[in-house]
């Protein structure tokens, strides 16, 4: 069955400090991975998502994440993280040949301090 | 363009009454998913359509729920009668179509939190 992972209920970083919220996943078949966030009181958005190709993403807010198939991990990233970085992150996958149903990960709440 | 719409943000009502979401889908997207958020679950795909039709209902939990999309601009989810356990924020989620769906992301809506007294 298809399944992704967030190990991490919680992320403490300084601020200016990188930050890394980990993903893993189990997808028959070639997987396609997201990640969104979700801020208070709202609905989640999009940040980046692996379909094919280059190993790493880049996406909104300087964020990027890396896909390693060996690992079947795909890692959230930034080099330097903000307090305005505080939120709910969410990773999802599904794969090719699916219609569009994702299968979200629990979730894992970033917290940046100054 | 406004993005996913939903009304009420917020709903207040007691036990056994009857609940009605509605999502306005961003106009041109395809799909239209509608999800349940709780701490003890997080977040769960209750039912998608594809253009209209519905895919796939199996997150919907029991018969108390149902949902309609009458047209490519309107859904409703309905709760009948609603239990306390319903208490959630759900949100209701569209995505455009074209070459293979299931890269293209999903833009959400706001949400609507209810709670159920």
């Amino acid at each position: 069955a298809q399944s992704v992972a967030q190990p991490e209920d919680q992320v403490n970083v300084a601020e200016g400090n990188p930050l890394t919220v980990k993903c893993t996943y189990s997808v028959s078949g070639n997987p396609y991975l997201f990640w969104y966030v979700q801020y208070p009181n709202r609905g989640l958005q999009f940040l980046l998502k692996y379909i094919t190709g280059d190993n790493l993403v880049k996406g909104s807010y300087g964020f990027e994440a890396e896909f390693n198939k060996s690992q079947t991990s795909f890692h959230l990233k930034k080099p330097s993280a903000l307090v305005s970085d505080s939120a709910l992150y969410f990773c999802a996958s599904t794969r090719s040949g699916n219609t569009g149903k994702l299968i979200f990960g629990q979730g894992t709440t970033l917290q940046v301090k100054p | 363009d406004a993005g996913v719409i939903q009304s009420p943000r917020h709903e207040v009502t007691e036990m056994g009454q009857e609940v009605t979401l509605r999502c306005k889908p961003i106009s041109g997207h395809d799909y239209l998913f509608w999800y349940r958020q709780t701490m003890m679950r997080g977040l769960e795909l209750l039912i998608y359509f594809n253009n209209n039709v519905p895919i796939d209902d199996s997150g919907m939990p029991e018969d108390r729920f149902s949902a309609k999309m009458p047209n490519a601009s309107f859904s409703t989810l309905k709760i009948q009668p609603s239990e306390p356990r319903d208490s959630a924020v759900y949100f209701c989620a569209s995505s455009p179509s074209g070459g293979a769906l299931s890269y293209n992301e999903q833009f959400f809506g706001p949400g609507t939190r209810l709670t159920v007294l």
